[in-house]
């Protein structure tokens, strides 16, 4: 069975820390990978593709390593607004995507 | 705006009695999902539909149906619910299926008594 798997933290983190997380996935023929944010009781959202090599938004850096089979997302400067649950997403081969349960991110004054 | 909907966001049933739970969505998107979220399981597939009239299973179809007969909705159907079917459940669409940015409803909260 194919699957993701996240680190589930939680992650508690200072404002301005740089905070990273680490996600595995296990169909090593999978093209495309995304992070998804969800806030609590919320629906997900989009947060970053990750195509090849990698993507980099802001202060939001996604890095892919298909020898490994991992996907890295990293924070820099975290801000209270951070604090939510990251969702790692594997695009899968045949198009369902398969999602982490997530890693959870509390950013304290 | 563009968006997906879903009704209604919150239900308190009993077991067994029927319910249907709607999702639409207005981008033209061929491709509509339905998820649901527990506790510790993550997001799981409850089915899945890449156009009208064409409908597959998920990770997770048991106790479930669906139907896509117009491509903006694509509602999901318990027929007999259960208590283990209490749930978050979200409904989703895309402009295709895979690498496209999945666009997710609101959230619908159930309680099966």
């Amino acid at each position: 069975r194919k699957e993701v798997e996240q680190d589930p933290g939680p992650f508690n983190v200072p404002e301005g820390a740089t905070v990273a997380f680490n996600c595995t996935y296990s169909n090593s023929a999978s093209q495309s990978f995304f992070w998804y944010r969800q806030d609590c009781r919320k629906e997900p959202k989009l947060l970053m593709s990750v195509y090849s090599s990698g993507n980099e938004d802001g202060r939001f850096t996604a890095q892919l390593n298909r020898a490994s089979q991992y996907i890295s997302l990293l924070i820099r400067d975290s801000k209270l607004s951070d604090s939510a649950t990251y969702l790692c997403v594997d695009g899968g081969s045949q198009g369902n995507l398969i999602f982490g349960k997530g890693t959870k991110l509390s950013v304290k004054p | 705006e563009a968006q997906v909907t879903q009704n209604p966001r919150y239900l308190i049933t009993v077991t067994g009695k029927k319910l249907t739970v709607t999702c639409s969505q207005n981008m033209n998107h061929e491709y509509m999902s339905w998820y649901r979220q527990d506790p510790g399981l993550g997001l799981r597939q409850i089915y899945y539909s890449m156009n009208v009239e064409v409908t597959d299973k998920g990770d997770v179809p048991e106790g479930y149906k669906v139907s896509r007969k117009e491509k903006r909705n694509f509602p999901l159907i318990l027929e007999s619910p259960s208590p283990n079917q209490t749930s978050l459940y979200f409904c989703a669409s895309s402009r295709t299926m895979g690498v496209e940015t999945q666009y997710f409803g609101p959230g619908t909260r159930l309680l099966v008594l």
